[in-house]
């Protein structure tokens, strides 16, 4: 079935550092592509999207793009802040299924 | 503009008592997903609805869970009874668009549960 796979363990790391965290899928049709981020006692919020392939989401100055090639989904951010600590799910959603299928998340600490 | 809105927020029980979640999803909104998410086995999509009616439930992990969309505006899950390894945070969240839409789900903030 549809599966996410994100790169193993917590991301430390200070501040103004560049962030990457890596996101590759498996999909037997032609999915959407999803970046949700969870603050600390809240639920999971929209972070960006990208619904087909060569997309670039952007949001609060993170991007992903769309792989197809390499079915992947990194995510980016050029210069974190202590703010943008919090936990990081890549989720896909294949228009046959309507499940949204789940990383299993990456917990990224800033330090000032 | 309302978000999701779950209650209660915690909910601490003994063991064998029955539990009721509640979840009001966004207006407008024709889809209702309830999650569970746990620190072993990450987020498991428990059930979804479309246009208040039950499509997937393949994820319930047992009898003792049940979910219910009685119309547009409120879901429940309830288990009964209660055991100690069904304590996670339990997300509900919805979606605009029909079956097959690529819109976003919008999460609500989670009804975090402790059986005792």
């Amino acid at each position: 079935g549809d599966s996410v796979t994100q790169m193993e363990g917590p991301v430390t790391l200070s501040e103004e550092a560049f962030l990457t965290i890596n996101c590759t899928y498996t999909a037997t049709g032609y999915p959407s592509l999803f970046w949700y981020v969870q603050y600390p006692g809240e639920g999971l919020q929209l972070l960006l999207k990208a619904t087909k392939a060569d997309d670039k989401g952007s949001n609060k100055g993170f991007e992903a793009t769309y792989r197809k090639e390499t079915t992947s989904f990194h995510l980016e951010k050029g210069s974190v802040q202590v703010s943008d600590s919090a936990v990081y799910f890549c989720a896909l959603s294949d228009r046959g299924n309507n499940r949204l299928a789940f990383g299993k998340g990456n917990q990224v600490v800033v330090i000032p | 503009d309302a978000g999701v809105i779950q209650s209660p927020r915690h909910e601490v029980t003994e063991m064998g008592q029955e539990v009721t979640l509640r979840c009001k999803p966004i207006s407008g909104h024709n889809s209702l997903f309830w999650y569970r998410q746990t620190m072993m086995r990450g987020l498991e999509l428990l059930i979804y609805f479309n246009n208040n009616v039950p499509i997937d439930d393949s994820g319930m992990p047992e009898d003792r869970f049940s979910a219910k969309m009685p119309n547009a505006s409120f879901s429940t899950l309830k288990i009964q009874p209660s055991e100690p390894r069904d304590s996670a945070v339990y997300f509900c969240a919805s979606r605009q668009g029909q079956a097959n839409s690529n819109q976003p789900q919008h999460f609500g903030d989670g009804t975090r549960l402790s059986i005792l």
